[in-house]
């Protein structure tokens, strides 16, 4: 078990670039998800896949951004023309689907984003 | 939907002292209740959950968690505080049916001192 990994651990970029996120969840975990985290609040739910399906996608996920996990193991997170709102702790975590509901979900260390 | 309260954004202790993380929820039906912990500049570990059956639950490095239905509660536990306790704990809840994501308290951060 080698945990969840994320990359980039740090991002830095200007206001209007588009950045990209890479999470390699926990190899046998078919379930993995998004969170946003910023200062002084706990995690808040973006989107999960099961598989390669995008099966839930909060109403925090505007248009200019996208997910994908095309083939079912690592997953992207894509923030079109950021805006300085955009800043922050973006988590990444992988779970089993069996018995889902109860399944504890394992954390990744986070992409922190700054939009300067 | 559901919902969690931390009601103290800050808890201190001295070390050796017991320690409670107080925790309340909201959610329709039997709930599912999970505590995790995080260390600066690093992503959340789970602790512990509560599911069914005992109101007691035991979990990782010593802390325990006490389910409580009718004051919907699930305070965080540790009979004796280390100073490497120190760090932000976070509560959470899903009900136990759905698919529906888990909800996260706004957290408590944890102080032991020497």
């Amino acid at each position: 078990d080698t945990g969840v990994s994320q990359d980039p651990r740090h991002k830095i970029t200007k206001r209007g670039q588009n950045v990209t996120f890479r999470c390699d969840p926990i190899s046998e975990h078919n379930r993995l998800y998004w969170y946003r985290q910023t200062l002084g609040q706990g995690p808040e739910f973006l989107t999960y896949f099961q598989n390669e399906a995008q099966l839930e996608k909060s109403r925090l996920l505007s248009d200019r951004f996208s997910a994908e996990r095309p083939k079912g193991s690592f997953s992207t997170l894509e923030i079109q023309r950021t805006e300085q709102g955009d800043s922050a702790m973006y988590l990444c975590a992988s779970s089993l689907a069996f018995g889902q509901a109860a399944q504890p979900q394992h954390f990744g260390d986070g992409t922190r984003l700054s939009i300067l | 939907a559901q919902s969690v309260a931390q009601p103290e954004d800050q808890v201190n202790v001295a070390e050796g002292n017991p320690l409670t993380v107080k925790c309340t929820y909201s959610v329709s039906g039997n709930p599912y209740l999970f505590w995790y912990v995080q260390y600066p500049n690093r992503g959340l570990q789970f602790l512990l959950k509560y599911i069914t059956g005992d109101n007691l639950v035991k979990g990782s490095y010593g802390f325990e968690a006490e389910f409580n239905k009718s004051q919907t509660s699930f305070h965080l536990k540790k009979p004796s505080a280390l100073v490497s306790d120190s760090a932000l704990y976070f509560c959470a809840v899903r009900p136990y049916s759905g698919n529906t994501p888990l909800v996260f308290g706004k957290g408590t951060r944890l102080s032991v001192i020497a």
